[in-house]
């Protein structure tokens, strides 16, 4: 069965501090890794997408990285901001129906 | 040019009524799929459509959900005799062509949060 999991459930960091987000996945074949920021009662944004050949991407202070052989995904944040409490969720493409699988999230809260 | 529109953002229905839920796409994107999405939990598939066409409604439960995306005006999610289990965020994307689970960006809008009293 196709699945999009991701780690930790939650993270709680302070203003200014680093994090990494984690996403694996058994979606096979694949054709594309998606980052979605999604603010409380809002709509995903989507932050980076990766094709399978991709190692890794970066959007500011945000940097995707993706390992295909393990089938492993990580969202590092660089310096984070008061506006980086969301939840990040991790979406991967299955290429032999274009649908978009998508993981649970993590729930990111950056207190000052 | 404004993003995805939904409305209402907030609906509130009693068992039994119906629920209808708009969503008016990107200017020039032809393709909508909606979502589902529970408390804690992931979006989930329902439908993609294209104008006057159902694409792919595998994720649309057999009885009492429907969706249509008319040659002129928004989509509609219709959700007759709701229950309970039925309140839950439901957001639509839309792309500019199709197949973007391969090809591309999907934009989504900010949803509408149904409550089944």
């Amino acid at each position: 069965k196709n699945q999009v999991e991701q780690s930790p459930q939650s993270l709680i960091i302070l203003e200014g501090k680093n994090c990494t987000l984690q996403c694996n996945y058994t979606v096979s074949p694949f054709s594309n890794l998606r980052w979605y920021k999604q603010d409380t009662g809002r709509g995903p944004v989507s932050l980076t997408i990766m094709t399978f050949s991709e190692n890794t991407k970066s959007n500011g202070r945000y940097t995707a990285t993706l390992d295909a052989d393990t089938k492993q995904s990580s969202l590092h944040i660089t310096a984070s901001q008061l506006s980086d409490s969301a939840s990040y969720i991790c979406v991967v493409s299955e290429s032999n129906t274009d649908k978009l699988i998508f993981g649970t999230g993590t729930r990111l809260q950056v207190f000052p | 040019n404004a993003g995805v529109m939904q409305n209402p953002r907030h609906l509130v229905r009693r068992r039994g009524q119906e629920a209808r839920l708009r969503c008016s796409p990107m200017k020039g994107h032809s393709h909508v799929y909606w979502y589902r999405q529970l408390p804690e939990e992931g979006l989930k598939f329902m439908v993609y459509l294209q104008k006057e066409n159902i694409i792919d409604e595998s994720g649309m439960p057999k009885e009492r959900f429907s969706a249509e995306f008319p040659k002129e005006g928004p989509s509609i999610l219709r959700i007759q005799q709701v229950v309970r289990g039925d309140s839950a965020a439901y957001f639509c994307a839309s792309s500019p062509y199709g197949l973007a689970g391969r090809t591309g960006e999907l934009f989504f809008g900010e949803g509408s949060r149904l409550t089944v009293l």
